[in-house]
Parts: C-alpha cells; structure tokens; sequence
C-alpha cells in the first residue's frame, strides 16, 4: 500500500537554526497537509498546499514557518529560526480528491 | 469556539469484548468526521469515516455512530483484539471554505488478554 514517507524520523537542533522536515506524499495525491502534534497534546493543523501554493494556514504557521514543493515529489516544511516550543512531532499527510488524508510517521523535532 | 473532545482518556478493555470510544464535537457545522489509529511511533492511521448526512457506517471490526443531535461520535471496535491497542482520535472538518481536521486529544485503548 502507497504511503506517505517522511525524513528524518529524528532531528535535534539548536535554538535559532533553521531545519528542514522532509516528505515524500503518495504519488497520485494532489493536497498536501503539514500537522504537529507537542508531546500530550491534540494533533494541530499547520498548513495546507495545492496546485504550488497554501491553501490555507493557522496562526502557529507564522513568518518563520515555509513550505515547498521543488521537484513534484517532495514537499518540505522549513522553520527558520527554530524555538524551544517548536519541539513537535511533524506529520506530514496527503490526500487526492476526497477527504481521506493519509499521515506519515512523523519527524520528531528537539530544539534545544 | 471549535473544540472537539474525548470522553475517556484511558480505556481498558478484555481481549474479544467490545469498545466504545467516544468523542463530542461542538461545531454543529462540520460535516465530515474520521477516527484514526495512532500506534507509539508511528503517525495518524485511518480507521473510517462518515459524513454528516449519516448516522452510521460500518467497516471491517469497526462501526462508526454519530449523534447530530447531542453532538457526538463513536467508534465501536468488534471483538477487540491486542493489535487494537493505540491511542484513537476523532476529527471533524467543517467543510466549507476549509479542508483542515480537528483533531480530539485522544483516548487510549488499552486490550488485555
């Protein structure tokens, strides 16, 4: 079964550094979803991406949060001058026409 | 304000019965709604799904009940087994003018032999 793949499954960084998360959604899939989840917390909606541009963002999806679709096959979410309160999981999901998105496993993010 | 929550945050549960977890949704709105499977390490799993103009579907195992009227969704396992074992949530999407899930905090089951 297709699945939505994502990289590294872990990432430490230091305060203030920018990190790159990376995913690579089912290949036919057209709307592609970045989610994060604190420790002991609800899952949360961060942004939304279709047809190369957002569709539709939160307010934690701030100026120092990107995403980007460079080559048709990965989508990658980049903060760029991480916090201490970005230590997340990060999901990363897609879907095709209906709602049924589809969740990778994860990147576990530690800023230290 | 949007909030979906659940119930229960710890469920026990002897092999071969049967679960039910529960969620309430406060968006009178929302017209879609999921539960999903999540196992320790790993993200999100779909379970099923059910729309607004529905009060139930079933899947393999599993049975999804929403009430329209106090608000509230469940998920009933069939003869539960270890593997079901995880954290389930619930999610709602309004479905107009957005396509973002609301996420609930989650219950988990736990499924003894």
């Amino acid at each position: 079964e297709p699945e939505v793949t994502q990289t590294p499954s872990h990432q430490v960084t230091q305060m203030g550094q920018e990190v790159i998360l990376r995913c690579v959604p089912i290949s036919n899939h057209l709307y592609f979803y970045w989610y994060r989840q604190i420790l002991g917390q609800k899952v949360e909606f961060l942004v939304s991406f279709y047809n190369n541009e957002i569709s539709e963002k939160s307010e934690i999806f701030d100026d120092q949060f990107s995403v980007e679709r460079p080559d048709g096959s990965n989508f990658t979410l980049k903060i760029r001058s991480t916090k201490l309160e970005d230590s997340a999981m990060y999901f990363c999901a897609s879907r095709l026409f209906d709602e049924k998105l589809f969740f990778g496993s994860g990147t576990q993010l530690s800023v230290l | 304000g949007e909030s979906v929550g659940l119930h229960l945050p710890t469920l026990s549960v002897q092999e071969g019965d049967n679960s039910i977890i529960n969620c309430a949704y406060s968006n009178s709105a929302s017209d879609y709604f999921i539960w999903y499977k999540q196992e320790s390490g790993k993200g999100p799993q779909f379970i099923i799904d059910i729309r607004s103009n529905m009060d139930k579907r079933q899947g393999q195992r599993v049975t999804v009940l929403l009430n329209k009227t106090v608000k509230h969704l469940s998920l009933q396992i069939a003869a539960t087994q270890p593997g079901d074992s995880a954290v389930y949530f619930c999610a709602e999407n309004l479905g107009y003018n957005t396509d973002k899930l609301i996420f609930g905090t989650g219950t988990r089951l736990q499924v003894f032999p």
